[in-house]
């Protein structure tokens, strides 16, 4: 089955430390893979997305992702964390012949301790 | 810049009432999305339609109707609110075409029934 996961619920690190948050997915072609954020009470935003050509892309806020083909991966990272950072992230993929729907991965929830 | 707004933003129900919430994109999308988060599972797909007058079901459809009648609206019903139905509803939109098109939130309506 089609499906997109993020094996971590919640992630605490501290303010200026490196991140990285996991998603994997499954389906047998490459997808179109994105990473949202939802700040408290708000929408998703989206951080940034893949659909081909180079594996590591750039978002916004100083985010990046890296799409691993062999690792069925798409984990999203920040050299260094700000306290503005904390939010719930998402990962999400529009897979194959339903590439009009998405699919989304539970969340994490990112906590930054000062 | 208004993108996709949602009204209304809160409402409390009570169990057998109904309720219509509303969309509005003013991007000129063709695809609109309804979805509910609850907590650890992400974002459920509702129902979603590709284009004016038509409709699909998504994931969760069960005890929710929609419609389509004008392009820039997406309009979500309960018709018989159950407490199963508390949840936060996001409404989305893209442009047709490839799943690489991300999709566009809403700030979300948060729905309680008692």
């Amino acid at each position: 089955a089609q499906s997109v996961t993020q094996p971590d619920i919640h992630i605490t690190v501290s303010e200026g430390a490196s991140l990285e948050l996991r998603c994997n997915y499954s389906y047998g072609a490459t997808p179109y893979l994105f990473w949202y954020v939802q700040s408290p009470g708000q929408g998703l935003q989206l951080l940034l997305k893949y659909f081909s050509g180079d594996t590591l892309v750039q978002g916004i806020k100083g985010f990046e992702a890296e799409f691993k083909r062999s690792q069925s991966s798409f984990n999203l990272r920040k050299p260094s964390v700000h306290w503005s950072d904390a939010a719930e992230y998402f990962c999400a993929g529009a897979l194959g012949d339903s590439s009009y729907k998405l699919i989304f991965g539970s969340g994490t929830r990112l906590l930054v301790r000062p | 810049n208004a993108g996709v707004t949602q009204t209304p933003k809160f409402r409390v129900l009570k169990t057998g009432q109904s309720m219509t919430l509303l969309c509005a994109q003013d991007m000129n999308h063709e695809y609109m999305y309804w979805y509910r988060q609850d907590p650890g599972m992400g974002l459920r797909l509702i129902h979603y339609s590709v284009g004016e007058g038509t409709t699909a079901k998504g994931e969760v459809p069960d005890g929710y109707n929609v419609s389509r009648l004008k392009k820039q609206n997406f309009l979500l019903g309960l018709e018989s609110a159950a407490p199963s139905q508390t949840s936060v509803y996001f409404c989305a939109s893209r442009t047709p075409g490839q799943g690489a098109q991300p999709q566009h939130f809403g700030d979300g309506t948060r729905l309680s029934i008692l």
